[in-house]
């Protein structure tokens, strides 16, 4: 079936290090794939998504790169900030069985935290 | 527009005890959904909903009932709780996914079954 696999936290940056997580996934046909942030106490906020391969999904100077002759999408970020930190979720869209409808199905999660 | 809003955001229930988790949107969403996110599993599919009255399970729908009188509304129900659904539960709404629509997601309701 359908899985996303995101590198296992939990993440300890300083303050303008660099940033990559790592994200693939096993899917039939051609997902859409997301990133979402979640910060402490907040519900997920998507920051960034990829329709197609080789699309470049950024925002907030984030950016991720939708790959598929290797089935991933790593988020990257050059600089990253105290306020970065947070828990950032792969995803995939995928169709579910009745009335062509589709879900999002998550990797575990990673935890991020940065440091002054 | 206040978006996704979810009630309670806090609640312990004992054993067997029953609960109706709160969602609604604002946002005029077809889609409807509620997911519980567990330390290391990421997020779950509970149910789902394509519109008013349409309703579908997900990959962990046992123990829970939702229903879809309208659009607005997205109410998870516990009939009996078990320890096993303390859990974090999201609710989620989209416009009809048929392509690459965000979902927008609540701020979460904290479960604890004693």
């Amino acid at each position: 079936g359908n899985s996303v696999t995101q590198m296992e936290g939990p993440v300890t940056l300083s303050e303008e290090a660099f940033l990559t997580i790592n994200c693939t996934y096993t899917a039939t046909g051609y997902p859409s794939l997301f990133w979402y942030v979640q910060y402490p106490g907040e519900g997920l906020q998507l920051l960034l998504k990829a329709t197609k391969a080789d699309d470049k999904g950024s925002n907030k100077g984030f950016e991720a790169t939708y790959r598929k002759e290797t089935t991933s999408f790593h988020l990257e970020k050059g600089s990253v900030q105290v306020s970065d930190s947070a828990v950032y979720f792969c995803a995939l869209r995928t169709l579910l069985t009745q009335g062509g409808s589709e879900k999002l199905v998550f990797g575990k999660g990673t935890k991020l935290t940065v440091n002054p | 527009n206040a978006g996704v809003t979810q009630t309670p955001k806090f609640q312990v229930l004992k054993t067997g005890q029953s609960m109706t988790l709160q969602c609604a949107q604002d946002m005029n969403h077809e889609y409807m959904s509620w997911y519980r996110q567990d330390p290391g599993m990421g997020l779950r599919l509970i149910h789902y909903s394509v519109g008013a009255g349409i309703t579908d399970q997900g990959e962990v729908p046992n123990g829970y009932n939702v229903s879809r009188s309208t659009t607005e509304d997205f109410p998870l129900r516990l009939l009996s709780a078990a320890p096993s659904q303390t859990s974090v539960y999201f609710c989620a709404s989209s416009y009809r996914l048929a392509g690459h629509n965000e979902q927008f997601f609540g701020p979460g309701t904290r479960l604890t079954v004693l």
